[in-house]
């Protein structure tokens, strides 16, 4: 297993396009998130899944965001009607959640998909 | 709101000196901390880890302090190389009936070690 991959690396769209980004996970992970980085900030979460439910959205995820995780492998990650407010690195993290009091949920991120939208 | 702090964009330290980062937090419902390194080009990497039952952590150069009733944290490097140049971002979670939630990050520090 060679860790998170994401692709594309980086997309350059137009306003008003679409856009799908790709995520696959580490295989025996049954936690994958979505999260937002901007210049200057630390990651943002938007969304996440456990297996194949989607458990949480962030206000972040607007209308024209939609997250699938179909039978809970690979998740896509899809902006509509693309604006340039959208332009950032999007990071695909996988977790294996095993609940402990004294666990940690510990993230293994993808280098990230960076849109530009123009 | 930001839930999780790093006050300081930068700091730059010598090599073989000790680089201190500092991340505080307003969320007193977190009870899990941990520290990533990100070089440019590249997602976060997972550093260490402290649980809020324990106020120290140890993993080689790498120390993680936690107080708790300062809602404070810091990760301490010694002694620190050029290799560690990089952002390091603190991120903060709370582990409910549920699970664990998601990681709230800071804005990152980014740590410049010359040689």
């Amino acid at each position: 297993d060679t860790g998170v991959s994401q692709n594309p690396r980086h997309k350059i769209t137009k306003r008003g396009q679409n856009v799908t980004f790709r995520c696959d996970p580490i295989s025996e992970h049954n936690r994958l998130y979505w999260y937002r980085q901007t210049l200057g900030q630390g990651p943002e979460f938007l969304t996440y899944f456990q297996n194949e439910a989607q458990l949480e959205k962030s206000r972040l995820l607007s209308d024209r965001f939609s997250a699938e995780r179909p039978k809970g492998s690979f998740s896509t990650l899809e902006i509509q009607r693309t604006e340039q407010g959208d332009s950032a690195m999007y990071l695909c993290a996988s977790s294996l959640e095993v609940w402990s009091r004294s666990g940690a949920n510990v993230l293994t991120f993808g280098a990230g998909s960076r849109l530009t939208v123009l | 709101d930001q839930q999780v702090k790093q006050n300081s964009p930068s700091l730059s330290v010598q090599e073989g000196r000790i680089s201190i980062l500092n991340c505080d937090y307003t969320n007193s419902m977190f009870d899990y901390f941990l520290w990533y390194k990100k070089y440019p080009a590249e997602g976060p990497t997972f550093l260490i880890s402290i649980s809020s039952i324990k106020d120290k952590n140890e993993d080689g150069r790498f120390t993680v302090f936690l107080n708790k009733s300062a809602k404070h944290l810091s990760l301490h490097i010694v002694p620190s190389q050029p290799g560690d140049s990089a952002v390091y971002f603190c991120a903060a979670s709370r582990v409910s009936q549920g699970g664990s939630e998601k990681l709230v990050f800071g804005k990152g520090t980014k740590l410049t070690v010359n040689p």
